[in-house]
């Protein structure tokens, strides 16, 4: 089954905060996080391993609660340059394909 | 690194026609997943290589389409005869061991009239 992300969409003004939610009915092994410009390809963001990490670059970072099947993405500060769709991609077991979401559309404004 | 390379980057075709999409994944990786993206279901994975492997090829929509891996640095998806309802943007992505990030390509835009 497809994770389910929320919010659908949000708009934000430069330097605000941003949390995205994903999460997933099975048991998952691993949850990564992509970014999407308009017209492109998704960019690889980060990838988090179950066992509850939290990653991070720069303003942005990521957690991953295996208990619940949960991750989050938190945006902080944002900059003009973090507008795009965001899509958590999940695997399961001993699978090494991705399961996207819906993914999570996110602008923001000067 | 050029990254993962696709081609065509756009391609028009007539129902009916038979469409091959083509992809070179980084050197070195040996995972590499087709994935189709629309509006209306997102990204879809529809096959999975592993070291040239088909592991899964559940998403395949049906007899329509075909996916090869020959050797780990060419892969083709041929879908004949195409169908409007194809119409989509293909990308290939390839991995190591599908447990790093995946490296996209740009994509394959298909219209099918």
């Amino acid at each position: 089954q497809q994770p389910v992300q929320s919010p659908q969409a949000v708009i934000l003004r430069e330097g605000e905060d941003a949390v995205i939610n994903c999460s997933s009915s099975k048991a998952l092994y691993s949850v990564h996080w992509y970014r999407q410009k308009h017209g492109e390809a998704p960019v690889f963001l980060m990838i988090l391993l179950k066992g509850g990490e939290q990653k991070g670059h720069e303003k942005i970072s990521a957690s991953f609660n295996e208990k619940k099947q949960q991750s989050s993405l938190y945006l902080t500060a944002s900059q003009l340059s973090y507008s795009g769709t965001y899509f958590c991609g999940t695997s399961s077991g001993s699978a090494r394909q991705l399961t996207f979401g819906s993914g999570t559309q996110l602008t923001v404004l000067p | 690194d050029a990254g993962v390379i696709q081609s065509p980057r756009h391609e028009v075709t007539e129902m009916g026609q038979e469409v091959t999409l083509r992809c070179k994944p980084i050197s070195g990786h040996n995972s590499l997943f087709w994935y189709r993206q629309t509006m209306m279901r997102g990204l879809e994975l529809l096959i999975y290589f592993n070291n040239n492997v088909p592991i899964d090829d559940s998403g395949m929509p049906e007899d329509r389409f075909s996916a090869k891996m020959p050797n780990a640095s060419f892969s083709t998806l041929k879908i004949q005869p195409s169908e409007p309802r194809d119409s989509a943007v293909y990308f290939c992505a390839s991995s190591w061991d599908g447990a790093y990030g995946y490296t996209f390509g740009s994509g394959t835009r298909l219209t099918v009239v």
